[in-house]
């Protein structure tokens, strides 16, 4: 079993709709991160998580609002999707203890969203 | 300017090559650096930490040159299934990883 889990893998849905991506982790790391990827842009952060009640924004946070449900769950969600949020999402984690700032990030196999 | 710049290739090479790339960053005060992989379609695996002194793992050199703000990432005896794209990642103040755009290499029979 993958140790973080995106779903759905993929989804196709239209303008307007709310939208919600799921990402579990089962590596026991503190923090946790929402990124979208575009052609030719690289890996864009959209908010970040260092603990259960700590939510921060990350660079292109608007249109996106996240819920760190426990430890091992962090929720995306678009509350009105447009077009240009179609992209590729992946939820990453880290560990937050002994060696920070040095941790490398671990990444989830990434969710297909196209917005028609 | 983008934080972190890299040529977006791509790289063809024959198998066997060795093959370098480099990776510049515009914040001084960035704490730590990795080279990432990616595959089509798929999610960016770290393949290697950058230390300041330099470090190698198999066929990969990972070098950092903090004086000139830049990284570089050395590939030796390509094989084919090296080709992917490769992500220089910098870690800066503030506890973010900011992502190179990357540089695709493609290696060939």
């Amino acid at each position: 079993d993958a140790d973080v889990t995106q779903t759905p893998r993929n989804r196709i849905t239209k303008t307007g709709k709310r939208i919600m991506l799921e990402c579990s982790q089962t590596k026991g790391h503190d923090r946790m991160y929402w990124y979208r990827q575009d052609p030719g842009l690289g890996l864009r952060l959209i908010y970040y998580s260092f603990d259960v009640k700590d939510i921060n924004k990350g660079e292109i946070s608007d249109g996106y609002s996240v819920s760190r449900q426990a430890q091992a769950k962090f929720s995306l969600s678009l509350e009105s999707a447009i077009p240009n949020q179609t992209a590729l999402y992946f939820c990453a984690t880290s560990d937050g203890g002994t060696g920070f700032p040095y941790q490398p990030q671990h990444f989830g196999d990434g969710t297909r969203l196209s917005i028609l | 300017r983008k934080e972190v710049e890299q040529d977006p290739g791509p790289f063809n090479v024959p198998e066997g090559a060795t093959v370098a790339f480099n990776c510049t960053y515009s914040n001084s005060a960035s704490q730590s650096f990795f080279w990432y992989r990616q595959d089509c379609r798929k999610e960016p695996k770290l393949l290697m930490s950058v230390y300041s002194s330099g470090n190698e793992d198999g066929r990969f050199t990972a070098q950092l040159n903090r004086a000139s703000q830049y990284i570089s990432l050395l590939i030796r005896d390509s094989k084919l299934s090296d080709s992917a794209t490769y992500l220089c990642v910098v870690n800066n103040a503030g506890n973010m990883l900011t992502f190179g755009g990357g540089t695709r290499l493609m290696v060939k029979p």
